[in-house]
């Protein structure tokens, strides 16, 4: 059974008209975390929950917000995508931070014309 | 320079063949270290954590060397099955987790 689910899985939107992205889970995992993942590059970090503290990397632009409204979803929002956000978005839980494994879902593809 | 290096690869080798991974880390404040294996169009999926005292997983094994900010991932016995890139990830205590730009592997018949 899927533990992390992502919504929709390929996701086409307008150069600048805002796109949200869904995130859930069923492990009931403290942690979610968003990557951003363009093609031959590593997952990058844009923020993560610690239960309902948001963390944000220092290099997110602004374009990007998330929500967590209760412990098993998370929410990307961008607010007006640019073609260089076309990019794989990856959601990913953990129970705790550092130690514990990182579970991924399967990505959402964000196309951008 | 990146927080996390890892060898650019990619590597091409035959059936039953070992091969190994290294990945330099830059941030001294990095407490819990992984190894991820991602396919074609994947998610990211943990392949093994990474001990201070090395561990081994069947085929796999994987060191740290906290002195030099160092961890490797040998692959014994490689298999077709075993193609695929490799990410080497590092955490800090606060959350943050740092992906390198991960190594790709081809095992050929």
């Amino acid at each position: 059974d899927a533990m992390v689910i992502q919504n929709p899985r390929y996701q086409v939107t307008q150069f600048g008209k805002p796109v949200t992205l869904s995130c859930s889970q069923t492990l009931n995992h403290n942690v979610m975390y968003w990557y951003q993942q363009k093609s031959s590059q590593a997952p990058k970090l844009l923020f993560h929950y610690y239960d309902k503290d948001f963390n944000n990397e220092a290099d997110t632009p602004d374009n990007f917000q998330s929500r967590r409204p209760n412990t098993s979803f998370c929410f990307l929002d961008i607010r007006s995508p640019g073609l260089g956000d076309a990019a794989m978005y990856l959601c990913a839980t953990s129970r705790g931070l550092a130690q514990d494994t990182q579970y991924f879902g399967p990505g959402t593809r964000l196309t951008v014309l | 320079r990146k927080e996390v290096e890892q060898d650019p690869g990619p590597f091409n080798v035959p059936e039953g063949a070992t091969v190994a991974f290294n990945c330099t880390y830059s941030n001294s404040a990095s407490q819990s270290f992984f190894w991820y294996r991602q396919d074609c169009r994947k998610e990211p999926k943990l392949l093994m954590s990474v001990y201070s005292s090395g561990n081994e997983d069947g085929r796999f094994t994987a060191q740290l060397n906290r002195a030099s900010q160092y961890i490797s991932l040998l692959i014994r016995d490689s298999k077709l099955s075993d193609s695929a890139t490799y990410l080497c990830v590092v955490n800090t205590n606060a959350g943050k987790s740092t992906f390198g730009d991960g190594t790709t592997l081809t095992v050929k018949p």
